[in-house]
């Protein structure tokens, strides 16, 4: 079985500081992994994902994420914090081959502050 | 990626009566759709798993004769809440199994029933 750990429900940040997210799976075979993003009553907007090419991810507005195997991590950083960032970000384990069902973490909430 | 649109993005119904929501893949052939459900402040709940042109699988828990799915076309899943009751409200969102794996989300649909 996968899952996957997000510690704490709420990260505040100043307007251009560093953004760190944190994520952790657990899963039996190698995994893909995603970082989405919701925006209030929207539906969730894909921002990078692992599928076990370069460990280091580059995705969209800036955010990038870094797979590291030995510490079952997958932290999603920005070097600096937008306002628009502020949102609800979600990560997610799908197990390659298994017809893509995803386990989700519980998402944490950014709010960036001016 | 795939482009997915949700209709309607809210509705509001009595208790008792059915609602239909719908899924569309817009550019995209998608064999495989998902359902999922969202209370607020939570995180996704997968409810099934659509499949075009065969049954849906029901994750445990689940009520499938509450909640009908039907994927009749490469681009169409619908949900219907059947007899929907005020504990049914909640926020759905659909997604398409899209390249590489990857899912791709919907803008979800608001349920209030009263």
């Amino acid at each position: 079985a996968q899952s996957v750990t997000q510690l704490g429900s709420h990260v505040s940040v100043s307007e251009g500081a560093l953004v760190l997210l944190r994520c952790n799976y657990s899963s039996s075979v190698p995994p893909y992994l995603f970082w989405y993003v919701q925006y209030p009553n929207q539906g969730l907007q894909l921002l990078l994902k692992y599928t076990s090419a370069a460990t280091l991810v580059k995705g969209i507005n800036g955010f990038e994420a870094e797979f590291k195997k030995s510490e079952t991590s997958f932290h999603l950083t920005k070097p600096s914090a937008h306002m628009s960032d502020a949102a609800e970000y979600f990560c997610a384990v799908s197990d390659p081959g298994a017809n893509s069902k995803l386990t989700f973490g519980k998402g944490i909430t950014l709010s960036v502050r001016p | 990626g795939a482009v997915v649109s949700q209709h309607p993005s809210w509705v509001i119904c009595k208790s008792g009566t059915s609602v239909k929501i719908e899924c569309r893949s817009l550019d995209f052939q998608a064999t495989t759709m998902f359902w999922y459900r969202q209370f607020p402040k939570q995180s996704l709940m997968l409810m099934a798993t659509s499949n075009e042109g065969s049954k849906a699988t029901y994750e445990q828990g689940v009520e499938k004769d509450k909640f009908l799915i039907n994927h009749a076309s490469l681009t169409l899943s619908t949900l219907t809440v059947t007899s929907a009751h005020p504990e049914d409200s909640s926020f759905y969102i659909c997604s398409v199994d899209g390249d590489q794996e990857t899912q791709y989300f919907g803008p979800g649909t608001r349920l209030l029933v009263l």
